[in-house]
């Protein structure tokens, strides 16, 4: 089955700690994504890939860091300098269609929670 | 600066009437347009999009309207199930790319039995 496996569903931390959320995927896609969705914000772009060993900073990126170091794997660390890093996180992918295709595949999600 | 606007954050319906979420964008060089379900702590999941060459799509219950003039568009589900009962989401593109998604911010439906 393909898909996009996200790792742990949920996830406590203290303050002060970094914490990394998995993300992989079967899929053979290119790109990779990761949103934070918080209560009547809707998904808002932390960083993105679109090819192995590059990555570009979303909308958030403050307090946040990535690596592909593979095309399956977009892992994402929370670091300490996120101010509100408590939020459901979304891992994605996709093809770059050109139009036609459904867009962005997303995983199940992390919850966060940092204390 | 908001470009994909879902102005009404919930909606209630009544099973077996028709829903209609709305959408509005501001940006004119947006080209195609998806609609995401989300259940509450899943992922989002792709219903149905629509590109700016057309100005409706349809796929079963699931209509996407587009009216470029007004910058508007609008999901119609007919007839709504309880089932359909999520939070969905808006999203444009540019070019058609997947590559730099708009989501809006979302509308909770519920469909009352």
């Amino acid at each position: 089955d393909g898909g996009i496996t996200q790792s742990p569903k949920y996830l406590f931390r203290k303050e002060g700690q970094n914490v990394t959320l998995s993300c992989e995927q079967n899929l053979n896609h290119d790109a990779m994504y990761w949103y934070r969705q918080d209560p009547g914000q809707g998904l808002r772009l932390i960083y993105y890939s679109q090819i192995v060993n590059d990555f570009q900073k979303g909308d958030i990126a403050e307090g946040y860091s990535v690596s592909r170091e593979k095309k399956e794997s977009f892992p994402l660390t929370v670091t300490s300098a996120q101010k509100n890093p408590t939020a459901f996180y979304l891992c994605a992918s996709s093809i770059d269609s050109g139009g036609a295709g459904r867009g962005q595949y997303f995983g199940p999600g992390t919850r966060l929670t940092v204390t | 600066d908001q470009q994909v606007k879902q102005n009404s954050p919930s909606l209630s319906v009544q099973e077996g009437r028709i829903s209609i979420l709305n959408c509005d964008y501001t940006n004119s060089m947006f080209d195609y347009f998806l609609w995401y379900k989300k259940y509450p702590a899943e992922g989002p999941t792709f219903l149905i999009s629509i590109s700016s060459i057309k100005d409706k799509n349809e796929d079963g219950r699931f209509t996407v309207f587009l009216n470029k003039s007004a910058k508007h568009l609008s999901l119609h589900i007919v007839p709504s199930q309880p089932g359909d009962s999520a939070v969905y989401f808006c999203a444009a593109s540019v070019s058609g790319s997947n590559y730099k998604l708009t989501f809006g911010k979302g509308t909770l439906l519920t469909v009352n039995p």
